[in-house]
């Protein structure tokens, strides 16, 4: 069964540096999302993206967010000066279609501990 | 403002016997919903979903779930719990104002006893 990767499985990272979170979602997917869980809370969603485009983000995805699907295949989020705060599991989904539905496949997720 | 409740941290059952996780929902209309489960390590896996029609709903490893409109409830149930069961389990809402956002509960973790 196809499956939604992300890479790598955990990223360490220094207080203000830059990370790129990459995914590969399912290949005849259109719909994107990154959802993160901080240790020990509920999991929020941060962004979803369709043709290109960022289709809805909410009060987390700052302007040090951003998110880009660079060529066919990949998804990234990136996290231009991280803080301590933004250590969490990231998980990226993707989905046939936004009416819910064809549900979000979410993947394994990346561990992001920033130092 | 739109929540999932899980009232239930951590639960612990013994191998065989019957399990059932609670979830209420916050949201005037009846928004779609979802319970995924969430093993060691891993991401999010898909148990069930409802979207309408049928109450009571069949998803994958054995589990069930069932919506009661009169009480805002999507409780997952499981007659016979393996210690494979044991995991993160998550009950989620979307369909929230015409938008695709999975809002998700606190989690309610499994714990299975031999």
């Amino acid at each position: 069964e196809p499956e939604v990767t992300q890479t790598p499985s955990h990223q360490v990272t220094q207080m203000g540096q830059e990370v790129i979170l990459r995914c590969v979602p399912i290949s005849n997917h259109l719909y994107f999302y990154w959802y993160r869980q901080i240790l020990g809370q509920k999991v929020e969603f941060l962004v979803s993206f369709y043709n290109n485009e960022i289709s809805e983000k909410s009060e987390i995805f700052d302007d040090q967010f951003s998110v880009e699907r660079p060529d066919g295949s990949n998804f990234t989020l990136k996290i231009r000066s991280t803080k301590l705060e933004d250590s969490a599991m990231y998980f990226c989904a993707s989905s046939v279609h936004d009416s819910l539905n064809q549900p979000q496949h979410f993947g394994d997720g990346t561990r992001l501990s920033i130092l | 403002a739109q929540s999932v409740t899980q009232p239930d941290i951590h639960i612990t059952v013994s191998e065989g016997a019957s399990l059932e996780l609670r979830c209420n929902y916050s949201y005037g209309a009846t928004p779609y919903l979802f319970w995924y489960v969430q093993s060691p390590g891993q991401g999010l896996q898909l148990l069930l979903k409802y979207f309408s029609g049928d109450t009571l709903v069949q998803g994958i490893k054995g589990f069930e779930a069932e919506f009661k409109r009169s009480q805002s409830s999507f409780n997952l149930r499981k007659p016979s719990v393996h210690w494979s069961d044991a995991a993160e389990y998550f009950c989620a809402v979307g369909g929230i104002l015409n938008t695709d956002k999975l809002i998700f509960g606190t989690g309610t973790r499994l714990q299975v006893f031999p």
